[in-house]
């Protein structure tokens, strides 16, 4: 079993949805990221936390300590938002999930 | 915007051959770390580097990988001789330190024939 297990494998959306992406994972950590991945392979980090929510534009993230558990809300998606979406969780090292393949239909 | 800059982009060669990566992290980071990605699968640590010093290199090859950050600023990654399973995206990232926001970049996406 993975130690960061992320659902969906894959999703599509039609524009204008609103989106979630959920991780859980079973180590100890200090923090969880949510990196996202273009096609071209680039990775971008769009959030680290360790606690409560963070938003950003029309991203919003969360976890849940106690539940080790960590969503990631895309609000009103738009084609552009198609990426994979990477969560990871760093404590000693850095552990990735496999990614959730997003693709958002205009 | 500072980056992280890696080279080559993309990068064919057939099996057995010796292919090399370059890495420059953002100035001022002392973590460097080198990833794999398989398709379809999340980035997997190679090594990782704070400074010049080795701090992780359970998971690299070193019978065919090797790695080098020698003034404690840019890396590079080799692989000698290569293999057809190590088709796949390697990325570089930095941070301030460990943990920290890992910076990646944009990758080398390498083919072996």
């Amino acid at each position: 079993k993975n130690e960061v297990e992320q659902s969906p494998q894959n999703l599509t959306a039609q524009e204008g949805e609103f989106i979630t992406i959920n991780c859980s994972y079973s180590v100890g950590i200090s923090a969880l990221h949510w990196l996202q991945q273009h096609p071209g392979g680039g990775i971008v980090s769009l959030f680290m936390l360790s606690s409560g929510k963070k938003k950003h534009g029309r991203l919003i993230a969360t976890i849940n300590i106690q539940e080790k558990h960590s969503s990631l809300h895309i609000t009103a998606s738009h084609p552009r938002d198609s990426a994979v979406y990477i969560c990871a969780v760093s404590g000693n090292d850095m552990r990735f999930g496999a990614g959730t393949r997003l693709t958002v239909k205009p | 915007e500072a980056e992280v800059a890696q080279s080559p982009r993309y990068k064919i060669t057939e099996k057995s051959q010796a292919v090399a990566f370059w890495c420059d992290p953002i100035s001022g980071h002392a973590t460097l770390y080198w990833y794999r990605q398989i398709l379809g699968q999340g980035p997997e640590l190679l090594v990782q580097f704070q400074d010049e010093s080795v701090v992780d290199d359970s998971q690299l090859p070193k019978d065919r990988f090797s790695a080098e950050r020698l003034k404690g600023v840019d890396s590079t990654l080799k692989i000698q001789p290569a293999e057809l399973g190590d088709s796949a995206m390697y990325l570089c990232a930095s941070s301030l330190g460990k943990p920290g926001t890992q910076y990646f970049g944009p990758g080398t996406r390498l083919t072996v024939l």
